[in-house]
C-alpha cells in the first residue's frame, strides 16, 4: 500500500462547475496535509494547508480533513480552464523531519 | 520579497559525471528541504537541513549529498550519475518550526532544476 494515494486522473469537468479531488493517507499519526498545484514544466506551487478535521476554505477552494477515515479532499467551486493542472497531495511525515510524502497527482481538465 | 530560488534551471551532464545545485530560501526561513521528481510521479523527498545540520534523509543512495551554509543557502550534490537520476530536481524552504507548531511548518518549493543525463 502506498503512503499517500491519489487518483491519477484525468479528472475532466466542465468550467463553472465543482472538482472534487480526494487523497488518502495510510499513516495514522500524520498531523498536516497540503495541497499543490502543478502546472506541466514547473513546480509546485502550495494552495493550502489544513490540520484539523473538518473544512478550510480559501477563496474557491476547501480543503476537507476526516482523521478517521484517513482521507483528504480538495474542492474547487467555479472551475476555470487555469485551473487545468496536476493536483498533488501531501503528508507531513511524523517525527523530527517534517518531510512531505507526496501522492502522485491526480490530473484536472477544465473544459472551457 | 523573493521567493526560493535555484540555480542552474536546466543541466545536460552525461554518465559517471557529478553535479551541484544550488538552492537559496525565503529570507527568514532556516529549513531547506531537496526532493526528487521523475516525471509522471510525485515528488520523493532526498534531504531535509535546518541551521546546518541534517534533519532527515530519504531512501537514496549514498551518492546524493547536501549540505547549507550560514546564510541557510543549501547545494545538492549527485556523484557518479546515473541516467536514473535524470529528473526535476526540487528545493523547498520553510521556517522550520517544530514542536507544537510543527503541523504549520509549511514548505514553499522553487522553481526547480531540470537535470538530464545522457
Amino acid at each position: 500500500q502506498k503512503e499517500v494515494e491519489q487518483n491519477s486522473g484525468p479528472l475532466s469537468v466542465p468550467e463553472g462547475a465543482i472538482a472534487s479531488l480526494n487523497c488518502t493517507y495510510s499513516d495514522r499519526g500524520s498531523q498536516s496535509f497540503f495541497w499543490y498545484r502543478q502546472y506541466s514544466g514547473k513546480s509546485p506551487e502550495l494552495i493550502m494547508f489544513i490540520y484539523s478535521n473538518g473544512d478550510k476554505e480559501d477563496g474557491r477552494f476547501t480543503a476537507q480533513l476526516n482523521k478517521a477515515s484517513q482521507y483528504v479532499s480538495l474542492l474547487i467551486r467555479d472551475s476555470q480552464p487555469s485551473d487545468s493542472a496536476t493536483y498533488l497531495c501531501a503528508v507531513r511525515g511524523g517525527g523530527a523531519t517534517n518531510k512531505l510524502i507526496f501522492g502522485t497527482g491526480t490530473l484536472l481538465a477544465v473544459q472551457p | 520579497d523573493a521567493g526560493v530560488t535555484q540555480s542552474p534551471t536546466h543541466l545536460i551532464k552525461t554518465r559517471g559525471q557529478h553535479v551541484t545545485l544550488r538552492c537559496s530560501p525565503i529570507s527568514g526561513h532556516k529549513s531547506v528541504s531537496w526532493y526528487q521528481q521523475v516525471l509522471g510521479q510525485g515528488p520523493q523527498f532526498i534531504f531535509q537541513y535546518y541551521e546546518k545540520e541534517e534533519r532527515g534523509r530519504g531512501n537514496f543512495p549514498d551518492r546524493f549529498s547536501a549540505r547549507q551554509f550560514p546564510n541557510y543557502s543549501s547545494e545538492l550534490n549527485v556523484n557518479a550519475l546515473l541516467l536514473g537520476d535524470s529528473a526535476l530536481y526540487l528545493c523547498a524552504s520553510s521556517p522550520g518550526l517544530a514542536g507544537e507548531e510543527a503541523s504549520t511548518d509549511t514548505q514553499y518549493f522553487g522553481p526547480g532544476t531540470r537535470l538530464t543525463v545522457l
